[in-house]
């Protein structure tokens, strides 16, 4: 089956600073989507990229579909941003994810 | 629009036991998904459903089943429970079959097994 694999997998990041967390996938995709899981466990919709370059906010994601990877880009971060980003990817009528990235930001 | 919605939010169980969990999806969508969390193992697909049908299904022992009745709401079972089942049991919906749809999760059900 298809792998996902999501770097790095822990970051700490001082209140204020840039990150970028990467998602690669191993074959060809239907879609790709981007989640933030907050302290009580629901996955919150980040974004739904297949291809190109979304923005939503301090939130940015570029997806390349031809070389099979995906970015998320956090600006100026917060400490309400931490928590765990997942990539997960649409393969086979379900959703693959990642393992995760653990991002903690500190005021 | 109401998002999905998942009850209980929490359980406890003791071994042996059987439970059973329900999903309502966001109005208008007609495909549910089932995935089960544990730090272990990470987020792993159990099943999907659509128009009362199961369209697809994971790596999970027959103990795990589910339906979906014809107002989408989709309840999932797990009989027999073993201490492995403690987990979270997340849903997802979406508008069509899941494949390449975007799918949105409900909070979630904390299911510990004693």
């Amino acid at each position: 089956g298809i792998q996902v694999e999501q770097s790095p997998p822990d970051l700490i990041l001082q209140e204020g600073a840039n990150s970028t967390l990467r998602c690669n996938f191993s074959d060809s995709v239907n879609n790709l989507q981007w989640f933030h899981q907050n302290p009580w466990g629901q996955l919150i919709n980040l974004f739904y990229i297949p291809s190109g370059t979304k923005q939503n906010g301090r939130l940015s994601a570029t997806t390349v579909a031809t070389e099979r990877y995906s970015l998320l880009y956090i600006s100026s971060s917060q400490t309400t941003d931490s928590g765990v980003y997942f990539c997960a990817v649409s393969y086979g009528n379900k959703l693959v994810f990642g393992a995760g990235t653990i991002l903690r930001v500190k005021s | 629009k109401a998002g999905v919605t998942q009850t209980p939010r929490y359980l406890i169980k003791t071994r042996g036991q059987q439970v059973t969990l329900s999903c309502s999806p966001i109005s208008g969508h007609r495909s549910v998904s089932w995935y089960q969390q544990t730090p272990g193992q990470g987020l792993q697909f159990l099943f999907e459903y659509f128009s009362e049908t199961q369209r697809n299904k994971g790596n999970f022992p027959g103990r795990f089943s589910g339906r979906q009745f014809s107002n989408s709401r989709s309840e999932m079972n797990v009989s027999t429970l073993e201490l492995g089942d403690s987990a979270l049991y997340l849903c997802a919906s979406s508008l069509a079959p899941s494949g390449g749809n975007e799918q949105f999760f409900g909070p979630g059900t904390r299911l510990t097994v004693l």
